[in-house]
């Protein structure tokens, strides 16, 4: 089992819906992470929060918006998707924030398809 | 010069056998390379790093291989076995670069009986 927990696992939502993903992490680490992955590439970075704080936004479209409400917790906000978003979608964590180079513990990603 | 190459992009292999995997870099700026494993439908799992002050680290049957000069680093994975079956994806990222990880492009490992 991993220490970062995803929700929900699955989720398959319609153009015009509005839903969140949800990540937690108990292991006081300082910063999280969201990653966008595609069938067979590697992850690919979306968004970095340190010490709650939007640090690193890679360009990413307004129709994802993420929100960090406590050291603990990672929300991703979807809204108006298109197909092309479907993909897995992970959350991870790293202890000290974004200082320096340090490991990132994955959750299991929730599956994302858009109708 | 971001980018990581990798290499294979897949590989069977015995059971037994040795499984290695090799990625290149050309930012010299890069100073921190783990390894990921990843099964089909879980995330990500790191299993071992390497900075470029060290020329080796090995853990249990993973060991990796670090050649500065030529700007490449390795996975060997020793005494392969089907559990090992994954995507394996090498990774780099800079000092002062927010933690932020240049992933390879995948290899693909199918260990056989």
């Amino acid at each position: 089992d991993t220490e970062v927990t995803q929700t929900p696992k699955h989720l398959v939502m319609g153009m015009t819906n509005k839903k969140s993903l949800k990540c937690e992490q108990h292991m006081g680490h300082r910063a999280m992470y969201w990653y966008k992955q595609k069938a067979k590439k590697p992850p690919e970075l979306m968004f970095v929060y340190s010490y709650e704080k939007l640090s690193i936004n890679e360009s990413v479209p307004s129709r994802f918006s993420p929100e960090c409400p406590n050291s603990s917790l990672l929300n991703l906000h979807l809204h108006a998707l298109q197909p092309e978003d479907s993909a897995l979608y992970l959350c991870a964590s790293s202890p000290w924030g974004i200082s320096s180079n340090q490991p990132q513990h994955f959750g299991d990603g929730t599956r994302l398809s858009i109708l | 010069q971001q980018q990581v190459k990798q290499s294979p992009q897949s590989l069977i292999v015995q059971k037994g056998g040795i499984s290695i995997i090799n990625c290149a870099y050309e930012n010299t700026a890069f100073d921190y390379f783990p390894w990921y494993q990843q099964f089909p439908g879980k995330g990500p799992a790191l299993l071992i790093a390497i900075r470029p002050d060290v020329s080796e680290k090995k853990e249990g049957r993973f060991t990796i291989s670090f050649n500065k000069s030529a700007k490449q680093f390795s996975l060997h994975i020793m005494d392969s076995q089907p559990g090992d079956s994954a995507t394996y994806f090498c990774a780099a990222s800079t000092a002062g670069g927010g933690n932020k990880l240049t992933f390879g492009t995948g290899t693909q490992l199918k260990v056989e009986l």
